[in-house]
């Protein structure tokens, strides 16, 4: 199946530095998604992407999709403690048929941690 | 967006046991989704449900080991049947709403 690269896996910065974090495919992908998840909750929504090279803000976030479709990348600016989590981006390929979300392909993570 | 309630939010369960996890939405859906993350993993989708027909598997997954219900566009149940130690999960339920997918806030499953 389609699988989605990741990266980079954790980062650990201090309070009020920039982040950035990237996700590839070898396939395109129609609808780019980037999910928080907290300790204990489910995965939270960010920002919905669903065209080549869209650029969306949500404060302090910035998520774009790739002009090939294969890629997507989230940027965190000016971070602050409560970013504390795991982003995951998600991918919802064009042969998945309908509205068929539950179709979507999820990277494996990137784990970030914010030092005060 | 909607609403999703899940129940219980957590449970340690004994080794042959089964568990049936509850997915609550606040507004009607066609299609719901359960999902499996394992520690330290990215979600794997167990099944899609449809009210009114059996629910479809990913590969993987058999209805024997999660036996889905879906009695209305509302509400669906997951069971988890003769856990073992390798079912300890977070299970979570998704709807697709306003263009995207959104999850509840998943049940932690520890067999022991």
């Amino acid at each position: 199946g389609q699988q989605l690269n990741q990266s980079p896996q954790s980062m650990f910065i201090q309070e009020g530095e920039d982040v950035s974090m990237n996700c590839t495919s070898s396939s395109i992908f129609n609808t780019w998604l980037w999910y928080k998840q907290d300790p204990g909750e489910g995965p939270v929504l960010l920002i919905a992407l669903y065209k080549a090279g869209e650029l969306t803000s949500n404060g302090r976030l910035t998520a774009q999709f790739g002009i090939t479709r294969k890629d997507s990348f989230l940027n965190i600016s000016a971070s602050i403690p409560s970013d504390v989590g795991i982003y995951f981006c998600a991918g919802l390929s064009p042969h998945a048929g309908g509205t068929s979300y539950g179709k979507l392909t999820f990277g494996q993570g990137t784990i970030l941690t914010v030092h005060p | 967006s909607a609403v999703i309630s899940q129940k219980p939010s957590r449970d340690i369960c004994q080794r042959g046991t089964s568990l049936t996890i509850q997915c609550q939405v606040d507004s009607q859906v066609t299609m719901m989704f359960w999902y499996r993350q394992q520690p330290g993993q990215s979600l794997t989708l167990i099944a899609t449900a449809n009210q009114g027909s059996e629910a479809t598997y990913e590969s993987g997954f058999v209805i024997d080991k999660f036996p889905i219900s879906r009695p209305n566009l509302t509400f669906s149940t997951l069971t988890v049947s003769n856990m073992s130690p390798e079912d300890s999960s977070i299970y979570l339920c998704s709807v697709e709403d306003l263009g995207a997918l959104h999850f509840g806030n998943g049940t932690r499953l520890t067999v022991t």
